[in-house]
């Protein structure tokens, strides 16, 4: 299986800070790589597709970054309804793996 | 626009059989994976299984002696069962689509059901 490891696990953030999450493989991945927004109660929202790419809807201060086994996303201007936690998530091999989750708390 | 909804009991004993159903609405099941994702409680994000509305599937080889999954496509629904659960089985259990093309994101995801295992 491709480990998916995450950091940091959380943060403490204010409104208007610049976050940036990272996502490593334990093996190369290409760009197949996506990330994931995660409310409590709520269904995960897809924010970024092939490493890069913005997902329809998605507002354009996320960003993604990386190719091979190293990968960024990164929130410009952190936003309120930007609290929540952040997931990436292979999807080049089976079994799809994600990373362990970075949780963003209002500082 | 797709919508995805789980249902299914919240509670399983131990050692039974744990059943959830994935309603699909506002599309059809062709074209894409429909997978079942969990997390348990404090943890992360665990993929299943997923089957083709054709009925192939691929499973997690860390569950598959324990997952089955279906399709209904009269009913564009598809289902998970898993078998002898144990107190680890307890999560949130999602069910998600992505396009049937190598790569290809979770797209679509259900709110999630959570289900317990005790008895």
């Amino acid at each position: 299986d491709i480990q998916m490891t995450q950091s940091p696990s959380s943060l403490s953030a204010s409104v208007g800070d610049r976050v940036t999450i990272t996502c490593r493989a334990s093996q190369t991945i290409s760009s197949y790589l996506n990330w994931y927004q995660h409310k409590p109660g709520e269904a995960p929202k897809l924010l970024i597709y092939a490493a890069s790419s913005l997902q329809g809807g998605v507002p354009s201060r996320f960003s993604g970054s990386g190719s091979g086994t190293d990968f960024t996303l990164t929130i410009s201007s952190l936003q309120l309804e930007d609290f929540a936690s952040y997931y990436c998530q292979q999807s080049y091999s089976t079994p799809w793996t994600f990373g362990q989750g970075t949780k963003v708390e209002i500082k | 626009q797709v919508q995805l909804q789980e249902s299914g009991p919240g509670l399983a004993k131990p050692s039974e059989t744990l059943s959830l159903t994935c309603t699909v609405s506002g599309g059809s099941l062709s074209g894409y994976y429909w997978s079942w994702i969990r997390q348990p409680p404090g943890k992360g994000l665990e993929w299943i299984a997923y089957i083709y509305y054709s009925g192939s599937t691929n499973y997690n080889p860390s569950l598959k002696s324990r997952v089955t999954i279906s399709v209904d496509t009269s009913k564009n629904q598809f289902s998970l069962r898993l078998s002898s659960v144990t107190a680890a089985d307890t999560a949130v259990y999602y069910c998600a689509g992505c396009r049937a093309v190598a790569g290809t994101p979770f797209d679509y995801w259900g709110q999630g059901t959570l289900v317990t295992v005790s008895s």
